[in-house]
C-alpha cells in the first residue's frame, strides 16, 4: 500500500499570498498517477489536478501541480477567499487507492 | 457530465450490514470507467473502500476486504455497496465516485450520505 504524507497539516495564510502544499509517497508513484482535491465543509471533494500536473476542467490557472516519483506539490499562486479549504492528494497507481491526510489552508 | 447519487439508510445497528446504492445518470455505467466507494468519518480524512468495473471486476481496500461487497446492476445503471459487521468506527459520510486504479479521475462524485452506526 502506498502511504501519502501531506505537509504541513495546517497552513495559515492571507488572501493574495502563495500556498505551497506537499505530498510525499512511501514509494514511487508510477506514471505520476497523482491527483489533488479541494474539500469544503459539507461538500464532496472537488478534483483540481490529475496526472500530477493536469488541471481538471474549470479549475482556475492559479492552481498548479508538479512533481514526480514520490514527491508532489500543489501550488496556489494567489489565494482567493474561496480557496480556504482542506486539500487532499490521492494516488491511483495501484490498489488500494489511498489519500493523504489533508492540509487545511486557513486564514 | 455524469451525476452520481447515493441512496440508502442513514442509520445502521451495530453488527448490522450497510447497504448503499449509487445511481449514475448522464452516462452509462458500462463505459470503460471504474466506479468507487469512498468514506469519510466526521472530521477526518478520506478512505477508499473499493471499486467495480461494469464487467463486475472488483478491487477492495485490504483493511475492509473481509466485510465488503461491491456489485453492479447495468440494467439500472447502478452500483452498490454492502459492508457487514458495522461498528461505531464505520460511522461516516459515504461517497460514490468515478475513480479507478490507473485511470485518471474524472471529478464525478456523489454528494455523500451520512451513515450512523447506533442502536
Amino acid at each position: 500500500e502506498i502511504v501519502l504524507t501531506q505537509s504541513p497539516g495546517t497552513l495559515s495564510l492571507s488572501p493574495g499570498e502563495r500556498a505551497t502544499l506537499s505530498c510525499r509517497a512511501s514509494q514511487s508513484v508510477s506514471s505520476s498517477y497523482l491527483a489533488w482535491y479541494q474539500q469544503k465543509p459539507g461538500q464532496a471533494p472537488r478534483l483540481l489536478i490529475y496526472g500530477a500536473s493536469n488541471r481538471a476542467t474549470g479549475i482556475p490557472d492559479r492552481f498548479s501541480g508538479s512533481g514526480s516519483g514520490a514527491d508532489f506539490t500543489l501550488t496556489i499562486s494567489r489565494l482567493e477567499p474561496e480557496d480556504f479549504a482542506v486539500y487532499y492528494c490521492q494516488h491511483y497507481d495501484s490498489s488500494p487507492l489511498t489519500f493523504g491526510g489533508g492540509t487545511k489552508v486557513e486564514i | 457530465q455524469v451525476q452520481l447519487q447515493e441512496s440508502g439508510p442513514g442509520l445502521v445497528k451495530p453488527s448490522g450490514t450497510l447497504s448503499l446504492t449509487c445511481t449514475v445518470s448522464g452516462g452509462s455505467i458500462s463505459s470503460s470507467n471504474w466506479w468507487s466507494w469512498v468514506r469519510q468519518p466526521p472530521g477526518m480524512g478520506l478512505e477508499w473502500i473499493g471499486e467495480i468495473h461494469h464487467s463486475a471486476g472488483t478491487n477492495y481496500n485490504p483493511s475492509l476486504e473481509s466485510r465488503v461487497t461491491i456489485s453492479v446492476d447495468k440494467s439500472k445503471n447502478q452500483f452498490s455497496l454492502k459492508l457487514s459487521s458495522m461498528a461505531a468506527a464505520d460511522t461516516a459520510v459515504y461517497y460514490c465516485a468515478r475513480l479507478g486504479v490507473a485511470v485518471p479521475p474524472t471529478g464525478d462524485w456523489g454528494q455523500g450520505t451520512l451513515v450512523t452506526v447506533s442502536s
